[in-house]
């Protein structure tokens, strides 16, 4: 059973670009939440899609974005990045909300320069 | 805002040593997870305690849960270097919202 693929692994962009993530979560998993890890703030919670409905969101502007399409991949958008945007990006997929826990992706690490 | 502290951050311990990391969070809540991370890499999940007074056990790792204390515990017994990763123990809020703490980074001596 695959696990959960985050595509790209790693990306260099520039201060004011914007960048869009992938995940796609286990399969038959439906839920989706997205993480940001940083030496400084440690992991962050973004958001969380479930159907492709955003049921949660944490305290990050209004810069990052997200949704969930019907095959339950989602994808994250940061748009006019800053360097400190500069993170590992992690998705986690489950079953669904509260179903037990959650499986992380590899992340994407991305630097803003 | 939930909060989960966590302690200590760093851990250097020598090998065939026991020690525990404590988990504390500031909210009611029955779910508490435990995640490795190697350098690099992703979070391996290594425990989920759903319930006050869970204890689960998986080789030289055991976690527990303290509901009422607000509190798990990560002990490790007979520390071998195999097990230098970070450990990160997490809440979850609301469906797959999880609060983490902020990491133990332990290290193993020979």
């Amino acid at each position: 059973k695959a696990g959960v693929t985050q595509t790209p692994r790693y990306l260099i962009k520039t201060r004011g670009q914007q960048v869009t993530l992938s995940c796609s979560p286990i399969s038959g998993h439906r839920s989706v939440s997205w993480y940001q890890q940083t030496p400084g703030q440690g992991l962050q919670f973004l958001f969380e899609y479930f159907s492709e409905t955003q049921r949660n969101k944490g305290n990050f502007p209004g810069r990052f974005s997200g949704r969930q399409f019907s095959n339950s991949r989602s994808e994250m958008n940061v748009s006019t990045l800053e360097l400190g945007d500069s993170a590992l990006y992690l998705c986690a997929s489950s079953l669904s909300p509260g179903q037990g826990g959650a499986f992380f992706g590899q992340g994407t690490r991305l630097t803003v320069v | 805002e939930l909060k989960v502290e966590q302690n200590p951050l760093f851990l250097s311990m020598q090998e065939g040593k026991n020690y525990t990391i404590y988990c504390n969070y500031s909210t009611t809540s029955d779910r508490l997870y435990w995640y490795r991370q190697d350098p690099g890499k992703s979070l391996e999940s290594l425990f989920v305690l759903l319930s006050n007074g869970a204890v689960k056990q998986e080789g030289r790792l055991m976690a527990s849960l303290d509901t009422k204390a607000r509190l798990s515990t990560l002990h490790i017994t007979a520390a071998v270097h195999d097990l230098s990763a970070t450990y990160f123990c997490a809440v979850e809020n609301t469906g797959n919202q999880f609060y983490f703490g902020t990491g133990t980074s332990l290290t193993v001596i020979p």
